[in-house]
């Protein structure tokens, strides 16, 4: 069984510039949340997404959008890039709405210049 | 706001002996605790976890000792293997929807 799928799995953007990171979760989870790794941190929780609809939002601003699309895989848009986007942005599905069973994908490195 | 921490960024310890990873935090309605595990470029993996109303999880070499009152846990890996080597992150579930991570210890297992 595949497990979460990210891509790309590397991406190099110039400030200003918009991006899209895609996630398709384990076949059968309906749940997406989002994450941002700033090197030297933990994760921290940009949306959740489950059913098509926005359940969560994490402290970002409104640069960040998300969606979840009808076979529940979803995308990340970032608007207007800066330098400290830079991070390794992660995908995690859930069965449920419950958060305490997630399964992460590798993640999508993606560097600001 | 930082809700869960992890204040050693680095464990260095020799093959075959116990690996200690410490975590704390600060929001009493946690209620469940997980431990990831990370290799480079890969996505973190679940390891173990512990529900508050246990003080102690164990499965195989690994052991989750849970401390409410002074809302600290700590991960036991005994014996540590040098594949045991990664960034190891606490983590909170909260609203059923997020989790808080702790900023990740790296250990390092010595052959």
């Amino acid at each position: 069984d595949a497990g979460v799928t990210q891509s790309p799995t590397h991406l190099i953007k110039t400030r200003g510039q918009h991006v899209t990171l895609r996630c398709s979760p384990i076949s059968g989870h309906k749940s997406v949340s989002w994450y941002q790794q700033v090197l030297g941190q933990g994760p921290q929780f940009i949306f959740q997404y489950y059913e098509k609809e926005e359940r969560g939002r994490g402290n970002f601003p409104d640069r960040f959008s998300a969606r979840q699309f009808p076979n529940y895989s979803s995308e990340l848009n970032v608007n207007a890039l800066l330098l400290g986007d830079s991070a390794l942005y992660l995908c995690a599905s859930s069965l449920g709405q419950d958060h305490t069973e997630a399964f992460f994908g590798q993640g999508t490195r993606l560097t600001v210049v | 706001d930082q809700q869960v921490k992890q204040n050693s960024p680095s464990l260095s310890v020799q093959e075959g002996r116990i690996s200690i990873l410490n975590c704390d935090y600060t929001n009493s309605m946690f209620d469940y605790f997980l431990w990831y595990k990370k290799y480079p470029a890969e996505g973190p993996t679940f390891l173990i976890s512990i529900s508050s109303i246990k003080d102690k999880n164990e499965d195989g070499r690994f052991t989750v000792f849970l401390n409410k009152s002074a809302k600290h846990l700590s991960l036991h890996i005994v014996p540590s293997q040098p594949g045991d080597s990664a960034v190891y992150f606490c983590a909170a579930p909260y609203n059923f929807n997020k989790f808080y991570f702790g900023s990740g210890t790296k250990l390092n297992v010595k052959p």
